[in-house]
Formats: C-alpha cells, sequence, structure tokens
C-alpha cells in the first residue's frame, strides 16, 4: 500500500519569499501524485496534479510541484509567498489498483508574516 | 458547473441521536469518498463508494457508522446513536472514473459538513 510523508508540520515564510514544501511517498509503482489546499473551515482544493510526462508541474495560484523518482518526493514550490497562501496543505499519491485509494498526507500548516 | 455539493454545511446533534450527512457528486463523477478530519488533524479515510456499491470501507469505524451511494439520489454517511468523539468535519469528494484503473483521477472536494455532538 502507498504512504504519503510530509515532514513539515509548520512553516513560517514572510510574504514574497520562496516556499518549498515536502512531500515523500512511498509506493511500489510508479504514483499518481497531487497536492491539494485546504484554507480554514474550506473543503479541499486541487493545486495540482501528476500522472506522467515532465515531472515538472504547473499549478493554479503559481505554484509548481516536481516529481523526483530516485528521492520519491514531490515537493511544492511557489516563487514568491503572498498573504493569501497562508493555509493547510497535503500531498496525496493515488494508485492504479482497483479499490486503493488515495492516501493523503498529515498536512503542512503555512503561515505568512506579512 | 456545480462542485460537490455537502449538506448540511454544520450539524448540531446530542449524544445518542443520529446524524446523516449528503453528498450530491460533481456531474458525471460516479465514484465518492468520505473522510474525516478532526481539529488539527490530517483527513482519514473512512469509505469509497461507487453507485450501489461499497468499494472499500476499510477507514469506517465497525459499529454505528455505514455508507451508502443509492442508484439515484446523493450519498448518506449514517452515523447512529452519536458520541462526543464523532465532532468532527466530514468531507465528501467524488472522482471520475480511472483510466484502467482506479485512485488514480483526482479527487473534488466539498466544503464539508461539520458536526457537533453536544
Amino acid at each position: 500500500a502507498q504512504s504519503v510523508t510530509q515532514p513539515d508540520i509548520h512553516i513560517t515564510v514572510s510574504e514574497g519569499a520562496s516556499l518549498e514544501l515536502r512531500c515523500n511517498y512511498s509506493y511500489g509503482a510508479t504514483p499518481y501524485l497531487f497536492w491539494y489546499v485546504q484554507s480554514p473551515g474550506q473543503g479541499l482544493q486541487l493545486l495540482l496534479k501528476y500522472f506522467s510526462g515532465d515531472t515538472l508541474v504547473q499549478g493554479i495560484k503559481g505554484f509548481e510541484a516536481e516529481f523526483k523518482r530516485s528521492q520519491s518526493s514531490f515537493n511544492l514550490r511557489k516563487p514568491s509567498v503572498h498573504w493569501s497562501d497562508a493555509a493547510e496543505y497535503f500531498c496525496a499519491v493515488g494508485a492504479e489498483n482497483y479499490g486503493q485509494n488515495f492516501v493523503f498526507g498529515p498536512g503542512t500548516r503555512l503561515s505568512v508574516l506579512p | 458547473n456545480a462542485g460537490v455539493m455537502q449538506n448540511p454545511r454544520h450539524l448540531v446533534r446530542r449524544r445518542g441521536q443520529e446524524a446523516r450527512l449528503r453528498c450530491s457528486p460533481m456531474k458525471g463523477h460516479s465514484h465518492v469518498y468520505w473522510y474525516r478530519q478532526l481539529p488539527e488533524e490530517g483527513l482519514k479515510f473512512m469509505v469509497y463508494l461507487q453507485k450501489e456499491n461499497i468499494i472499500d470501507e476499510s477507514g469506517m469505524p465497525k459499529e454505528r457508522f455505514s455508507a451508502e451511494f443509492p442508484k439515484e439520489g446523493p450519498s448518506i454517511l449514517r452515523i447512529q446513536q452519536v458520541v462526543r468523539g464523532d465532532s468532527a468535519a466530514y468531507f465528501c469528494a467524488s472522482s471520475a472514473p480511472g483510466q484502467g484503473g482506479y485512485s488514480n483521477q483526482p479527487q473534488h472536494f466539498g466544503d464539508g459538513t461539520r458536526l457537533s455532538i453536544l
């Protein structure tokens, strides 16, 4: 079965600074990888996804993520953070096998300083 | 172009009552997933359903919890005889069928139902 870790529970950055949120997965085959963002009191919104092909994927709101098979990582990046990016970020891995499910990481809470 | 619709947004129940949470998937989506999120925690998978079938309920508590996704109408998550520990946000997600498999299509989430037990 697949699993996901997000080593950072809470990250604080200043507005305008760059951001990288870490995600490591464990899965025996090619993973399907996703990043979601959750604002307080809201559901999860899909930021981007990786299925195959180019290992650098672009998402909404200026986010990108890079799939590195050798490191089993799918880190989320943004060159310049805005105050509105403060939220909880979840990495998730899907699977190819019938009946298996998304597995979500524990999340990283992002705080943005003015 | 409605997204995943969950209702109610907030539900208050007294201990021992029943809670019914509803989820209407996005148009064209036939897969529904339920998750529970406790304060300051991530999402915990509960159950995965397709129309009239429970595919995976490995995350469902063995007692008091049940889920269905009938041929017509929304998916229902039902909690009988609620206890204080059931207080949480319950999220529903839906997805299109996977290509050549399952769980490889992005899940789209509703805004959740926040269940409070008095």
